[in-house]
């Protein structure tokens, strides 16, 4: 079993749709996790850190389960915009573990 | 300059070629890594500086040589490289683990050398 896993899509989503997808990790001793975007041919920028609790930033909420292991990130309201690769990192062992990423596609 | 800079951000060169990759962070951060990014793979952790020590190198093949010279600058120097090591090569700068008080530690990426090695 890969340490991180994702989905790797694509995704081909309508403009204004909802969209989510998890990251599977396999050590329950992780200690913090991280969605980051990148678009083609550009590097990986952070969106959001993901906490216990779960968080929002706008249109995008991550959520933490850990009893299943997994992280999520859910999309609202998608635009245009948000077509990119969604990759997903998780801290453990003093190391960012990455999973190769989802592709999402928006069309008009 | 702001962020994390990287240059050359395209190379091409030859199997007999010595080039070098730098990259340079104005974020005061004190670790820096270089990672590999092949299509369609997750990024690969190459090298990692943490208060200007080496503390990973995960087998990387001696082809590729890191240098830290101060906690702001890194350099990959490469020489004799294969075609298959053609990929995407990104820089990132960070906290140090536990040094910031923080378990979090994000890393923040430069904008990459498309290295291509005929």
């Amino acid at each position: 079993r890969k340490e991180v896993e994702q989905d790797p899509g694509p995704f081909n989503v309508p403009e204004g749709a909802t969209v989510a997808f998890n990251c599977t990790y396999s050590n329950s001793a992780s200690q913090s996790f991280f969605w980051y975007r990148q678009d083609c041919r550009k590097e990986p920028k952070l969106l959001m850190s993901v906490y216990s609790s779960g968080n929002e930033d706008g249109r995008f909420t991550a959520q933490l389960n850990r009893a299943s292991q997994y992280i999520s990130l859910l999309i609202r309201d998608s635009k245009l915009s948000d077509s990119a690769t969604y990759l997903c990192a998780v801290y453990s062992n003093y190391q960012l573990i990455w999973g190769a990423g989802t592709k999402l596609i928006i069309k008009p | 300059e702001t962020g994390v800079t990287q240059t050359p951000r395209h190379l091409v060169m030859g199997m007999t070629n010595k080039k070098s990759l730098k990259c340079e962070q104005h974020l005061g951060h004190n670790a820096m890594y270089w990672y590999k990014q092949s299509a369609k793979k997750p990024l690969e952790l190459m090298f990692v500086y943490s208060l200007e020590e080496r503390v990973e190198n995960n087998s990387v093949p001696s082809r590729f040589s890191p240098e830290c010279p101060n906690s702001s600058h890194l350099f990959l120097h490469l020489h004799t490289l294969q075609p298959e090591d053609s990929a995407l090569y990104l820089c990132a700068s960070s906290q140090a683990p536990g040094t910031s008080g923080r378990a979090d530690n994000e890393q923040f990426f430069g904008p990459g050398t498309r290295l291509t090695v005929l």
